[in-house]
């Protein structure tokens, strides 16, 4: 049982390029989260979808767009990689509720340059 | 959001119990009181979570104080695999962000 997979698990980008983390979830889960982590600090939620074909913004959405592909799938695009999105980004999912825990990947490690 | 307050850092012996306690005095009646940890290099990994009443999974115990303005998570038998940041986090029943803090790190000794 493979959870959430995240791909790919390290990049490295030149400012301006362009950039799709990908994230999958084999547990039949409704909701799907984007978070970042920088160094040194807890999770920060950037785009969630709460069901298929509905996304919405977190706490730090700019320079970010998502898509929910399906129900298994949410991406995260950077369409004009800047320095300060280096940072490692954590895909989770759950099912809908407050109760209800979120499961994560192991993450994304990128850096910007 | 209602706000968690958790100590900086906590050490404890292999095989010894340890105590995390969290603060939350403006908890509201339909927030939940999460716990994670993170190991290095790793996502977030849920380890439990309560309402009103104490729980118990194979992983740890969640002790909630009467008033519901504080929780302590309680880790039986520590090992080394243990040593992480543990983070405390209010969710409100119909809310679906994680609002992590600084967490609590908990070193091991062996």
């Amino acid at each position: 049982n493979a959870g959430v997979t995240q791909t790919p698990k390290f990049q490295v980008l030149k400012t301006g390029q362009s950039m799709t983390l990908q994230c999958a979830q084999d547990m039949n889960h409704n909701s799907m989260y984007w978070y970042r982590q920088d160094p040194g600090m807890g999770l920060r939620l950037i785009y969630y979808s709460a069901s298929e074909g509905t996304t919405d913004k977190g706490e730090v959405p700019n320079g970010y767009n998502v898509s929910r592909l399906n129900k298994r799938e949410f991406s995260l695009r950077l369409e004009s990689a800047a320095p300060s999105q280096t940072s490692v980004y954590f895909c989770a999912s759950s099912n809908t509720g407050g109760g209800q825990p979120q499961h994560f990947g192991d993450g994304t490690r990128l850096s910007i340059l | 959001d209602a706000k968690t307050t958790q100590p900086n850092s906590m050490e404890s012996n292999e095989e010894e119990p340890v105590h995390l306690p969290c603060n939350h005095s403006t908890i509201s009646g339909t927030d939940y009181i999460h716990w994670y940890r993170q190991l290095p290099s790793q996502g977030p990994e849920y380890v439990i979570h309560g309402l009103t009443s104490n729980v118990n999974n194979r992983m740890a115990s969640l002790a909630i104080a009467e008033d519901r303005k504080s929780s302590t998570l309680i880790l039986h038998r520590a090992t080394l695999r243990d040593a992480a940041v543990y983070y405390c986090i209010l969710r409100d029943i119909g809310d679906y962000k994680l609002s992590f803090g600084a967490g609590t790190t908990v070193t091991v000794r062996a």
